[in-house]
């Protein structure tokens, strides 16, 4: 069965300061990878997936940047925290399923999130 | 623009007493349609896809249903290990890698 792990489970860091968030997928290849941000109370915000090693898409222009450097492994970063980054970090994965393109439905599975508090 | 909103924001329930949430949604062409529920502090847990109008699917006490216009979750005869957020989510033709989540119904089930 697949699992999804995100690390660290909750972040304390100074504004201005580096990030980098992990998120990695055991027991499946090739999955299409997303980061979310779900701010308190609200649903949640798609920030980037990645279809493939080193391809990433960014649906949200902002601070923070994404990198795919192996297959599972999914990386968030940005190089000067603002307050405005806090919030709760969640990565999904998906793979498609369907026999034809257009019949393409994609479920995405969550992992555990990680709480990042920008000070 | 494709847009998602649930009802009630909140919903407090007492134990056995069923009740339903709602989901609706205005897209250009609905590809499937997510429920999940999420506990607090953790990550979205799926619960069921729905892909055409007048579909059903269920889980214990859980049943979702599809319309045209909208989707319910409902539960029956809920216990407290129910309480939770549910979360609806949309895929439309044109962006298949692409969710729009509902901001949640928050559901309290009294002991």
């Amino acid at each position: 069965s697949q699992t999804i792990h995100q690390w660290p489970a909750t972040l304390v860091q100074p504004v201005g300061s580096p990030l980098s968030l992990e998120c990695t997928v055991e027991g499946t290849s090739n999955p299409n990878l997303y980061w979310y941000r779900q701010a308190a109370g609200r649903g949640l915000q798609l920030l980037f997936y990645s279809v493939g090693i080193g391809q990433i898409s960014s649906e949200v222009p902002q601070n923070l940047s994404a990198s795919r450097p192996q297959d599972r492994q999914f990386i968030l970063s940005s190089k000067k925290l603002l307050l405005s980054d806090s919030g709760f970090y969640l990565c999904a994965w998906s793979l498609a399923r369907g026999s034809t393109t257009s019949s393409k439905v994609y479920e995405q599975y969550f992992g555990p999130g990680t709480r990042l508090t920008v000070t | 623009e494709d847009q998602v909103t649930q009802s009630p924001e909140a919903l407090r329930l007492q134990e056995g007493e069923s009740s339903s949430l709602n989901c609706s949604y205005t897209v250009s062409g609905l590809r499937g349609l997510f429920w999940y529920r999420q506990d607090p502090g953790k990550g979205p847990e799926f619960l069921f896809t729905l892909y055409s109008a007048g579909e059903e699917k269920e889980k214990e006490r859980l049943k979702a249903t599809l319309t045209k216009k909208e989707s319910f979750l409902h539960i029956t005869a809920p216990k407290p290990e129910d309480s939770a957020t549910y979360l609806c989510a949309v895929q439309v033709f044109g962006s298949a890698r692409q969710l729009t989540f509902g901001s949640g119904t928050q559901l309290t089930v009294l002991p």
